[in-house]
């Protein structure tokens, strides 16, 4: 399996242009998680799908920010318009739960962004 | 929601010593405790976890401990070597829905050769 795959891995655009960022999860995954990372805050949580699912977007910094999962393979983060303190590193990250626990989170490579 | 607090910010040792990261959790519920690795620009890689039935799981020179009593558990790496340097996370995930694993705000490790 390739692991969680992420598009593009470098995105550099201009304040209140709209950005898409992309996950492709780990085949029989069947949760996704979407993670900003930071110097500042460190590793967030922004929202997660379970079966394509949206369960928990309270993560999520504001309006500006939104997240389909539209089938199991694929997922987006979008950013309109995007700020310059949108600025971080956007991981992607796929696990599966088995029974009773929570299997293991694997991340994508990232997105880093640079809002000018 | 779990609360999940990191010790120390920073670490540095001489290759060769031990290195132990701390990390406190908040909610009794959570059964699940695994530790990232991240070296500078890469994902963060998981390197080992604990589940709450068990104290101590151990993986070569890499093991944690867990006090569910306490609620804390530790990462203990001996032996360090330079490759080792990189910041590590703990994380706590409470189970049956699935998902809510909380971060500790990570550790920098530093080997000094």
């Amino acid at each position: 399996d390739a692991g969680v795959i992420q598009s593009p891995r470098h995105e550099v655009t201009e304040m209140g242009q709209e950005v898409t960022l992309r996950c492709k999860p780990i085949s029989g995954h069947d949760y996704l998680f979407w993670y900003r990372q930071t110097m500042m805050r460190g590793l967030e949580l922004l929202i997660y799908f379970n079966n394509n699912v949206p369960i928990d977007d309270s993560g999520m910094p504001e309006d500006r920010f939104s997240a389909k999962m539209p089938n199991a393979s694929f997922s987006t983060l979008k950013i309109q318009p995007s700020e310059p303190r949108d600025s971080a590193v956007y991981f992607c990250a796929s696990s599966f739960f088995a029974r009773e626990y929570q299997e293991t989170q694997y991340f994508g490579p990232g997105t880093r962004l640079l809002v000018l | 929601g779990e609360n999940v607090e990191q010790h120390p910010s920073t670490l540095s040792v001489q290759e060769g010593d031990s290195a132990v990261i701390k990390c406190t959790y908040s909610d009794s519920a959570s059964n699940y405790f695994p530790w990232y690795k991240q070296e500078l620009g890469k994902r963060p890689q998981l390197i080992i976890d604990i589940r709450s039935n068990v104290g101590e799981k151990k993986d070569q020179r890499i093991a944690v401990t867990l006090n569910k009593t306490a609620k804390h558990f530790s990462l203990h790496i001996t032996e360090t070597q330079p490759e080792d340097s990189a910041v590590y996370f703990c994380a706590a995930s409470i189970p049956l829905d699935g998902s809510d694993m909380r971060f500790g705000a990570g550790t920098r490790l530093t080997v000094k050769p």
